[in-house]
């Protein structure tokens, strides 16, 4: 396993389009975490899953977005009828849950521009 | 509700000397874990060094190392010797402690990018 992957690794797509990434965390992580990073900002939290559970969502996570996480394994996160303020890298990052695990592996994310 | 605050937009460093990004926190926890990430242009972020808030000792990682100032709520990160790979985007991240309810969800602050100077 070479870590976190995230595709497309690139998408534009035009305003109320749908789009759906992928997120491939590390084989074993039991934790995964979906964050928004746009310009000039620091990554923000928008949801994470304890194996398929989805535990926490953000504010910042409108009805527009839904995530999902079937069977513990892979993530998809679904933007529909995006904005153009929807425009950011979107990280996945995978971590395991345990003590003294407190370690988050990022994946290359996913760059979505809306036009 | 925590905030992590990086008052250095830019930073940069002669190749082979020693540059220090400033982070400051605010919490109301008493345990929690402090980490310097590294952003690198186009690829992933990598941790560079952690911090528990409950050990004293300040973390060392090779060539890169902490001032941990608990009741400052300070968290500086030396980079000493520095190298042409260490240009990046630099972000302080916060998560709670795990133990007393918290998970895993970092917050950011909004990074120091840092140049090294040939």
């Amino acid at each position: 396993d070479t870590g976190v992957s995230q595709d497309p690794r690139h998408k534009i797509t035009k305003r109320g389009q749908n789009v759906t990434f992928r997120c491939d965390p590390i084989s074993e992580h039991n934790r995964l975490y979906w964050y928004r990073q746009t310009l000039g900002q620091g990554p923000e939290f928008l949801t994470y899953f304890q194996n398929e559970a989805q535990l926490e969502k953000s504010r910042l996570l409108s009805d527009r977005f839904s995530a999902e996480r079937p069977k513990g394994s892979f993530s998809t996160l679904e933007i529909q009828r995006t904005e153009q303020g929807d425009s950011a890298m979107y990280l996945c990052a995978s971590s395991l849950r345990g003590e003294g695990n407190t370690e988050a592996f990022f994946g290359q994310g996913t760059r979505l521009t809306v036009v | 509700a925590q905030t992590v605050t990086q008052s250095q937009p830019e930073m940069s460093v002669q190749e082979a000397e020693t540059v220090t990004l400033s982070c400051t926190y605010d919490t109301s926890e008493s345990d929690y874990y402090l980490f310097w990430y590294k952003q690198p242009p186009s690829r992933q972020m990598i941790l560079v060094i952690r911090q528990e808030a409950y050990k004293q000792q300040n973390a060392t990682e090779n060539r890169f190392s902490v001032n941990f100032q608990k009741a400052a709520k300070s968290f500086s990160l030396k980079i000493s010797d520095s190298q042409l790979g260490d240009a990046a985007m630099y972000f302080c991240a916060y998560h709670p402690d795990l133990y007393a309810g918290g998970n895993e969800k970092l917050t950011f602050g909004t990074g120091t990018r840092l140049t090294i100077i040939p």
